[in-house]
């Protein structure tokens, strides 16, 4: 079964600072894998998503995130942090020939702090 | 404006009473899924639909019942809620299973 680990639950930084959430996935093929972004009381946002094009992807807000095969990674960067980035980040994965199986991860918290 | 939307958005009741949460969206979308989302745990998939007519179970669909008579709506019925189905509930919203998910702004259920 296809699964999903973020390492840290909570992740602080500084304004200003490089942002890395991290996102491993288990599978044997590769997978459609997505980040989503939860700010208080809204909904999910997708920020970016991999779908076996480049492997560097860029997404809104600034955040990119790249797929490493050899690594089962996907982690999500952000060069500089910024106060509005304060948010529930969520990796997902869905296996390629799975319609709407999305299997999320924990999630992980980021503060940032002035 | 294309969204998905979600009805209510907070609920409070009582063990035993029927309750049905409705999503809707106006994108067309043929794929419709339901998430609860609790603390340490993510979301996870409770039903999805893949067309009208045609669900399918996820990984936690005890408790719940879904049906997709029209494309655009995709209620949630829980026939008797109890108190470990509180949590906040996410609809959402797919053209096909490559796209990305577009989720609905959620509904924080207490079952009492």
């Amino acid at each position: 079964a296809q699964s999903v680990t973020q390492l840290g639950s909570h992740v602080s930084v500084s304004e200003g600072a490089l942002v890395l959430l991290r996102c491993n996935y288990s599978s044997s093929v590769p997978p459609y894998l997505f980040w989503y972004v939860q700010y208080p009381n809204q909904g999910l946002q997708l920020l970016l998503k991999y779908t076996s094009a480049a492997t560097l992807v860029k997404g809104i807000n600034g955040f990119e995130a790249e797929f490493k095969k050899s690594e089962t990674s996907f982690h999500l960067t952000k060069p500089s942090a910024h106060m509005s980035d304060a948010a529930e980040y969520f990796c997902a994965v869905r296996m390629a020939g799975t319609a709407s199986k999305l299997t999320f991860g924990t999630g992980t918290r980021l503060q940032v702090t002035l | 404006e294309a969204q998905v939307t979600q009805n209510p958005r907070y609920l409070i009741t009582v063990t035993g009473k029927k309750l049905t949460v409705t999503c809707s969206q106006n994108m067309n979308h043929e794929y419709m899924s339901w998430y609860r989302q609790d603390p340490g745990l993510g979301l996870r998939q409770i039903y999805y639909s893949m067309n009208v007519e045609v669900t399918d179970k996820g990984d936690v669909p005890e408790g719940y019942k879904v049906s997709r008579k029209e494309k655009r709506n995709f209620p949630l019925i829980l026939e008797s809620p109890s108190p470990n189905q509180t949590s906040l509930y996410f609809c959402a919203s797919s053209t096909s299973g490559r796209s990305e998910q577009y989720f609905g702004p959620g509904t924080r259920l207490t079952v009492t």
